[in-house]
């Protein structure tokens, strides 16, 4: 089955600067790689994502790029604001109603 | 419209005590999920729906059953807990006629402490 691997598991960066995180995955017929923001206490909420038929795609200060060669996505977030802190996951489906496969998680901390 | 809602929030059972757990939707939604996280391990399905009357195993099925009677609740099960049960669980749902089929919306979770 499908296994995505996530770097790194902890992050933290000065507001203002920018964040990136990385996954990789295993299931070369994966398609829909979404990400997701948990904050603390709450379930996870879909941010952005990106289908194999794109190679990036942007929302305001957040964008995710995809090398399908590679196998690797990754998540951007520029200007990066206290709000951003939290923890990122990402995730691989053959797309439909196949079933997520989850990364680990990143913790991102902001720094004021 | 409140979307994915689950009962309870918290609870703490004792070890071979049952309990179930209530997810609820109301987006009309056709598949349902039930998922586990845990430190370090991030998100794990356990069952999932693909319609009512329907449930199949995920990734860690073992010690859980679920029903699907109505298409807006789905039901976790917990015949005897196991402290290796600890643990938070999301339930979350996707797909209604006309939009994405991928997109999963999740609920607030239930922490569940097994002793």
């Amino acid at each position: 089955g499908e296994n995505v691997e996530q770097h790194p598991s902890t992050l933290s960066v000065q507001e203002g600067d920018s964040a990136v995180i990385k996954c990789t995955y295993s299931d070369s017929a994966s398609n829909y790689f979404p990400w997701y923001k948990q904050e603390l206490g709450k379930g996870p909420q879909l941010i952005i994502d990106i289908r194999s038929n794109v190679g990036e795609k942007k929302d305001q200060r957040i964008a995710v790029t995809l090398n399908k060669t590679a196998k690797h996505f990754s998540l951007h977030i520029t200007e990066t604001q206290p709000e951003d802190s939290a923890v990122y996951f990402c995730a691989a489906s053959l797309g439909g109603n196949e079933k997520l496969t989850f990364g680990t998680g990143t913790r991102l901390t902001i720094i004021p | 419209n409140a979307g994915v809602t689950q009962t309870p929030k918290f609870r703490v059972l004792k070890t071979g005590q049952s309990m179930t757990l209530l997810c609820a939707q109301d987006m009309n939604h056709e598949y349902m999920y039930w998922y586990r996280q845990d430190p370090g391990m991030g998100l794990r399905l356990i069952h999932y729906s693909v319609g009512e009357g329907t449930t199949a195993k995920g990734e860690v099925p073992d010690g859980y059953n679920v029903s699907r009677l109505k298409k807006q609740n789905f039901l976790l099960g917990l015949e005897s807990a196991a402290p290796s049960q600890t643990s938070v669980y999301f339930c979350a749902s996707s797909y209604a006629a006309g939009g994405s089929t991928d997109t999963q919306y999740f609920g607030p979770g239930t922490r569940l402490t097994v002793l």
